[in-house]
């Protein structure tokens, strides 16, 4: 079956500074891969997604992911961190072949610091 | 273009009640799902359909059942409700999978 590890449940960086979310999944075929960002009190907004082709995939916000998979990571990077990024990041897995069905990951807490 | 429409946004039901939660999309997706939301247990998969007329179960389909009369309509029925069932539940849409998911705003249920 299908899973995602997220292993970091809070992570606190300051403003300016860069971030690496970890997200690590286990998955028989090459699977889809998504990250999902969600602000308090709000839905899930697609941050990226991955596939096939180039293993360094670009999404909103400046955000970028690269999939690993000697490693079966997909971690979530940014440069440069800014306060309106504090959120919380769910990493999923989809099932290959229709991606119907998504597993997600518990979530890791960003807090941004001025 | 609304995206996906949840109804109510909270709902507070007494132990055995029954209840419907609305789900809605206008962008002709073929692809939905219903998630739950607990605290410290990321989304888990409740039903999904892929189509009209096809519904299959998630994770945690018990004491949940969901219908696909139509490609816009996707209705998550509690036939008796459980405190355990008290979480935030969230409906979403995709084209195709690959695409990724588009997630209405949620339903906060309290089952008392």
């Amino acid at each position: 079956a299908q899973s995602v590890t997220q292993p970091d449940i809070h992570i606190t960086v300051s403003e300016g500074a860069s971030l690496e979310l970890r997200c690590n999944y286990s998955y028989g075929a090459t699977p889809y891969l998504f990250w999902y960002v969600q602000s308090p009190g709000q839905g899930l907004q697609l941050l990226l997604k991955y596939f096939s082709g180039d293993t360094l995939v670009q999404g909103i916000k400046g955000f970028e992911a690269e999939f690993k998979r000697s490693q079966s990571s997909f971690n979530l990077r940014k440069p440069s961190v800014h306060w309106s990024d504090a959120a919380e990041y769910f990493c999923a897995v989809g099932n290959t072949g229709t991606a119907s069905k998504l597993t997600f990951g518990t979530g890791t807490r960003l807090q941004v610091t001025l | 273009n609304a995206g996906v429409t949840q109804t109510p946004k909270f709902q507070v039901l007494k132990t055995g009640q029954s209840m419907t939660l609305q789900c809605a999309q206008d962008m002709n997706h073929e692809y939905m799902s219903w998630y739950r939301q607990d605290p410290g247990m990321g989304l888990r998969l409740i039903h999904y359909s892929v189509g009209a007329g096809i519904t299959d179960q998630g994770e945690v389909p018990n004491g949940y059942n969901v219908s696909r009369s139509t490609t816009e309509d996707f209705p998550l029925r509690l036939l008796s409700a459980a405190p355990s069932q008290t979480s935030v539940y969230f409906c979403a849409s995709s084209r195709t999978g690959g695409r990724g998911y588009t997630f209405g705003s949620g339903t906060r249920l309290t089952v008392v």
